[in-house]
């Protein structure tokens, strides 16, 4: 595709649901990041791949939090038990290296809603 | 660890006035990138303008420009001739050198873009 696209773009859980999180990077692109941004702030951290490696998970707010991207592709997210703090965008971004830095492209990400 | 702030959570411009957005940061590293993005309804993040700490000239990109001061860690973004598409959130943005860091993000500043 021509962005990074994310899926589902609205997910509604009950607490206690588990929830996964799909994000489809632009092809070719080696990095992978996601992102966690409550109503009103900006984006942290959760995690960063490389390829199919999880280089840095120091941004994961808890145990509940998963994730992965198995054949360095497709990346998901899952998140077990949800709370109502989880309720939150979940944005996912892809990059390429350009020299020295590296691009990032940002998707639309899924706004879920833990009721 | 690096932290980045915008005391501004509001602004508005008059269309087709000057507005700067104020941004600090912090950070004990020399060697870094600053970034101004731009968050539509939407949620998709789009960069708007880059600027590498090792650089004294300031970045431009048409409408949009930086003052950096790197000795004040300050970083504003002036958006030239506003337009009614440039209402947004806007997010200041600090990453380290190393091309596979995570960037860290200010709270945003909602900018309001008045016919």
């Amino acid at each position: 595709g021509a962005g990074v696209s994310q899926s589902p773009r609205y997910k509604v859980a009950k607490r206690g649901q588990d929830v996964a999180l799909r994000c489809d990077p632009i092809s070719g692109h080696v990095s992978l990041f996601w992102y966690q941004q409550a109503l009103g702030q900006g984006p942290e951290f959760l995690t960063y791949f490389q390829n199919e490696a999880q280089l840095d998970k120091s941004g994961l707010p808890s145990d509940r939090f998963f994730a992965e991207r198995p054949e360095g592709s497709v990346s998901t997210l899952k998140i077990q038990r949800t709370q109502q703090e989880d309720s939150a965008v979940y944005l996912c971004a892809s990059g390429f290296n350009r020299g020295r830095y590296t691009e990032a492209f940002f998707g639309q990400g899924t706004r879920l809603t833990v009721v | 660890a690096q932290t980045v702030t915008q005391s501004q959570p509001e602004m508005s411009v008059q269309e087709a006035e000057t507005v700067t957005l104020s941004c600090t940061y912090d950070t004990s590293e020399s060697d870094y990138y600053l970034f101004w993005y731009k968050q539509p309804p939407s949620r998709q993040m789009i960069l708007v303008i880059r600027q590498e700490a090792y650089k004294q000239q300031n970045a431009t990109e048409n409408r949009f420009s930086v003052n950096f001061q790197k000795a004040a860690k300050s970083f504003s973004l002036k958006i030239s001739d506003s337009q009614l598409g440039d209402a947004a959130m806007y997010f200041c943005a600090y990453r380290n050198r190393n091309r596979d860091d995570k960037i860290i993000f200010g709270k945003g500043t909602r900018l309001h873009i008045l016919p």
